[in-house]
């Protein structure tokens, strides 16, 4: 149980260009998702909390008309990096919290390579 | 903002001995928790500490949470092939859910 899963895999998209990428945890429901960034060797970073029916809660730094988040059900999260430049590029993993369970441990989906030429 | 390093950044041993990892956060946390992720996948959870001075394993692995509940430790006896990858401790604030992660330690291990 607990898997979420992540669509696009991979994605080369023109600079200039918006990519959505959907998270969706597909045997349990999830109240609230995280969307985190990862360069390459290097550790994870949080760049919003999705809170199912609310808006999103965005980390300091990170641009919330840049990085649209959508939590419209308690199975899908997206996230839309709307006009995509090369510094964008990165790997972009979402997690999900079981929601009956409160803070504990988080399930991550298996990431968006993002690619932006 | 809160910052949680590791160290070693990076380990290379030898198949058959051991491995530890240290993990600190400028600030006290409500819980540590720790996942593993192989060359090319994902976080995979590991476990989760809360209590002050806990301590729990998992087959060759001791998971420590400090009694300050600002450092733990990760410790793998006897490593094998299939303990390669990142390890990253992950610590929570407060009454919120959100992690911050650590820097993570890779290791490797050879034959």
């Amino acid at each position: 149980g607990a898997v979420v899963s992540q669509h696009p895999s991979r994605v080369i998209c023109k600079s200039g260009t918006s990519v959505k990428i959907e998270c969706r945890s597909l045997d349990f429901q999830a109240t609230t998702m995280f969307w985190y960034r990862q360069f390459p060797k290097q550790s994870l970073m949080l760049m919003a909390t999705s809170n199912e029916g609310s808006k999103a809660t965005y980390e300091q730094g990170v641009e919330k008309d840049k990085f649209l988040i959508n939590h419209a059900s308690l199975t899908l999260s997206t996230l839309t990096v709307t006009s995509a430049h090369p510094e964008d590029s990165s790997f972009y993993i979402c997690s999900a919290e079981v929601s009956d369970r409160g803070k504990g441990e988080q399930f991550f989906g298996p990431g968006t390579r993002l690619t932006v030429l | 903002g809160q910052q949680v390093m590791q160290i070693p950044q990076y380990q290379h041993v030898q198949e058959g001995e051991d491995f530890t990892t240290y993990c600190n956060s400028s600030t006290t946390l409500s819980n540590i928790q720790w996942y593993k992720q192989r060359p090319g996948g994902h976080p995979v959870f590991l476990i989760q500490l809360v209590k002050s001075g806990e301590v729990k394993k998992q087959k060759r692995l001791t998971f420590q949470f400090g009694e300050a509940k600002k450092n733990s430790s990760l410790h793998i006896t006897a490593t094998q092939t299939t303990d390669v990858g990142t390890y990253f401790c992950a610590g929570g604030a407060g009454t919120a859910s959100k992690l911050t992660f650590g820097t993570g330690t890779r290791l490797q291990v050879t034959l």
